[in-house]
């Protein structure tokens, strides 16, 4: 399969604990993001890389958040910390090209804090 | 906050019939793409259409665009059981990063 993944598809933590998720883009795509989703709206951006370059954060990426990615392949998502509010569907989505193509999303990780 | 608002919010049809679902922003676009959405899954990505076109095809799909109302519809044709899924619009602002902006969605249910 030769489409986004990410790992884990679930996950459960207990507040106040550190997790993160890995993303794997399809292989020539130089565009990676990062998109959160929670329950019954749609997904609102966090970041985006171009190769290895974090080159926009959202305001919704406090502090406790830290994403990466460190040869311009794979990405990272840290949450730090976690809080009952950070529970939603993290998603990864990959692109080729300039600002205007197409997103092919990964499955998701979906993240429940206790 | 979220630029798109779709219209409407739930939409329930029986097979065969037509589903028409609606988006509207607020900002110039570059271009504004439509995602499906299976109950807790990823998005799949249906058409992109950009600010210089009007209308768009693929198979059973109909998007159109009025850059002058800021507005694009989703029709589905001949509507499948299979079709359930969360329908999204999706914009992307001229001269930005390319990051997506999402509308709610619209929950559309086919009946068998």
């Amino acid at each position: 399969d030769t489409g986004v993944s990410q790992d884990p598809r679930h996950k459960i933590t207990k507040r106040g604990q550190n997790v993160t998720f890995r993303c794997d883009p399809i292989s020539e795509h130089n565009r990676l993001y990062w998109y959160r989703q929670t329950l019954g709206q749609g997904p609102e951006f966090l970041t985006y890389f171009q190769n290895e370059a974090q080159l926009e954060k959202s305001r919704l990426l406090s502090d406790r958040f830290s994403a990466e990615r460190p040869k311009g392949s794979f990405s990272t998502l840290e949450i730090q910390r976690t809080e009952q509010g950070d529970s939603a569907m993290y998603l990864c989505a990959s692109s080729f090209g300039g600002n205007y193509n197409e997103q092919f999303f990964g499955p998701g990780t979906r993240l429940t804090v206790l | 906050s979220q630029q798109g608002e779709e219209d409407p919010q739930a939409l329930s049809i029986q097979e065969g019939e037509n589903a028409t679902m609606n988006c509207s922003y607020k900002t110039s676009i570059n271009n504004l793409q439509w995602y499906r959405q299976n109950s807790g899954r990823g998005l799949v990505h249906l058409i992109l259409i950009r600010s210089n076109e009007r209308e768009k095809h693929s198979g059973r799909l109909r998007v159109t665009l009025d850059t002058s109302k800021k507005s694009s519809s989703l029709l589905i044709t001949a509507s499948r059981a299979a079709d359930t899924a969360s329908y999204f619009c999706a914009t992307v602002f001229s001269g930005n990063t390319g990051k997506l902006i999402f509308g709610q969605g619209t929950t559309l249910q086919v009946k068998p």
